[in-house]
C-alpha cells in the first residue's frame, strides 16, 4: 500500500529561524497530500493540502509544494514562532487494491520553537 | 459551531473491563472516524462510517474491539475485554464525505486517553 516517510524528530529552533520538515511518499496513481498539526493537549488540525502535482498548499505562513518528479511534500516555513511549537504530520490518501479510501499518516514530528 | 465532542477526555481501567468511548461529530458531517495514536505505531485509522454505514473496519485491531453508529450525530467505541496494550489516545474525526470518500478536510476531537492498567 502508499506510505508516507517523514523526517523524524525532534526539531528545535530559535524563534524567525527557517523551518523544513521532509516527507516522501510511496504511492501507485496519484494520492491527494496533506500536512496535519497537533498543538499539545488537542486532536488534529488540517494545516494545508495539495490534490495534484505542482500543486502548492499554503497556510499561516505554512508551503508545501506536490512534486511528482521527487516523491515529497516538503513542510516550510520562513521564520517560525513560538506558538508554532507542536506536531506535524504528513499525510496521503490511498486507496488499497479492493479496499476503500484512507488517509496514511507519518510518524509525525515534534517541533519546539524557542523565544 | 462546537467542533467533534469526545468522551470521556480521560479513562483509567483495569485489564478485562469494559471500555466505551464516545463521539458527537459535527452536525451535518456524513463522514466519522475513529484513529488510534500510540508512540510505537504512530496514528491509525481504526473504521470509518459514511452516513452511518461502516465502509472500512480493516483497521479494527481484532474482535475485542467494535464501533457502532446509532445515528448521525453520535458514535460508540468498544473494547471487551481491554487489555494493557490497548492504552492509547483514541481520536474521533469527522468530515463532510458527501462524495463517501476520505479527503474531504477530517476535523479532529480532542481525543479520550485510555490506560488500561
Amino acid at each position: 500500500g502508499n506510505s508516507v516517510t517523514q523526517m523524524e524528530g525532534p526539531v528545535t529552533l530559535s524563534e524567525e529561524a527557517f523551518l523544513t520538515i521532509n516527507c516522501t511518499y510511496t504511492a501507485t496513481g496519484y494520492p491527494s497530500l496533506f500536512w496535519y498539526v497537533q498543538y499539545p493537549g488537542e486532536g488534529l488540525q488540517l494545516l494545508l493540502k495539495a490534490t495534484k502535482a505542482d500543486d502548492k498548499g499554503s497556510n499561516k505562513g505554512f508551503e508545501a509544494t506536490y512534486r511528482k518528479e521527487t516523491t515529497s511534500f516538503h513542510l516550510e516555513k520562513g521564520s517560525v514562532q513560538v506558538s508554532d511549537s507542536a506536531v506535524y504530520f504528513c499525510a496521503l490518501s490511498d486507496r488499497p487494491r479492493g479496499g476503500s479510501e484512507k488517509l496514511v499518516f507519518g510518524k509525525g514530528t515534534k517541533l519546539t520553537v524557542n523565544p | 459551531d462546537a467542533g467533534v465532542i469526545q468522551s470521556p477526555r480521560h479513562e483509567v481501567t483495569e485489564m478485562g473491563q469494559e471500555v466505551t468511548l464516545r463521539c458527537k461529530p459535527i452536525s451535518g458531517h456524513n463522514s466519522l472516524f475513529w484513529y488510534r495514536q500510540t508512540m510505537m505505531r504512530g496514528l491509525e485509522l481504526l473504521i470509518y462510517f459514511n452516513n452511518n454505514v461502516p465502509i472500512d473496519d480493516s483497521g479494527m485491531p481484532e474482535d475485542r474491539f467494535s464501533a457502532k453508529m446509532p445515528n448521525a450525530s453520535f458514535s460508540t467505541l468498544k473494547i471487551q475485554p481491554s487489555e494493557p496494550r490497548d492504552s492509547a489516545v483514541y481520536f474521533c474525526a469527522s468530515s463532510l464525505g458527501a462524495s463517501g470518500g476520505v479527503t474531504d478536510t477530517q476535523y479532529f476531537g480532542p481525543g479520550t486517553r485510555l490506560t488500561v492498567l
